[in-house]
């Protein structure tokens, strides 16, 4: 079946720096990305819509300069914290459909990056 | 949020039954899914209704009442492995064919 694979599944880093994240479907192409973030024993919120070939669209309160993403090609989108702090600490997770795109196609999730800013 | 409750944690004994519900907005409705998450990790595709009845997959079926904005996840003969976060996921379609949204989520845990 589809697989949708995530890198790194965690990472730690300091207050200021930037993470980047990628997201790889590895059986299908994809010209629509999710990427969601989770805090602890909360749901998933969908953070930015990633879109092959165009710009991302961002959901209400996600600001976009901060949490860049990147849909080079069919098969790969990448988000990049810029600048991060503490409280971008969390566990973010990217999904994909397969091309069909049939609306009874689940979403395909990436394992999840574990993302601690100190 | 989009309007999509769940309830937030349900305890259940090895071998028995339990229901989950999920009640959405109904206006614009397109399709839901039911999706388990273990701790630490993504979620997994456990079901997807879009038409009303009953979809049956195993020990895990999933109902779907459009009239109501309502649909259940109902597990049978209940494993410790069954612990886990269920999650009630809508699309509609003023937000998009793509986009699924997420409610909170039901923390299930089955004791011996």
């Amino acid at each position: 079946g589809a697989v949708v694979s995530q890198h790194p599944s965690w990472v730690i880093c300091k207050s200021g720096t930037s993470v980047k994240i990628e997201c790889r479907s590895l059986d299908f192409q994809a010209t629509t990305m999710f990427w969601y973030r989770q805090f602890p024993k909360q749901s998933l919120m969908l953070m930015a819509t990633s879109n092959e070939g165009s710009k991302a669209t961002y959901e209400q309160g996600v600001e976009k300069d901060k949490f860049l993403i990147n849909h080079a090609s069919l098969t790969l989108s990448t988000l990049t914290v810029t600048s991060a702090h503490p409280e971008d600490s969390s566990f973010y997770i990217c999904s994909a459909r397969d091309l069909s795109g049939q609306l009874s196609s689940p979403l395909h999730f990436g394992n999840g990056t574990r993302l601690t800013v100190t | 949020g989009q309007n999509i409750d769940q309830p937030t944690e349900m305890t259940a004994t090895e071998g028995a039954i339990v229901q989950i519900n999920c009640t959405y907005q109904t206006s614009g409705f397109n399709g839901l899914f039911w999706y388990q998450q273990h701790a630490g990790e993504a979620p997994t595709f456990l079901s997807y209704n879009v038409l009303d009845g009953l979809e049956e997959k195993g020990r895990f079926s999933s109902f779907l009442s459009r009239s109501k904005g309502y649909s259940y996840l109902l597990l049978k003969e209940l494993q410790m492995k069954d612990s886990a976060s269920y999650l009630c996921a809508v699309i509609w379609r003023q937000t998009g064919a793509n986009n699924l949204f997420f409610g909170t989520g039901t923390r299930l845990t089955v004791i011996p």
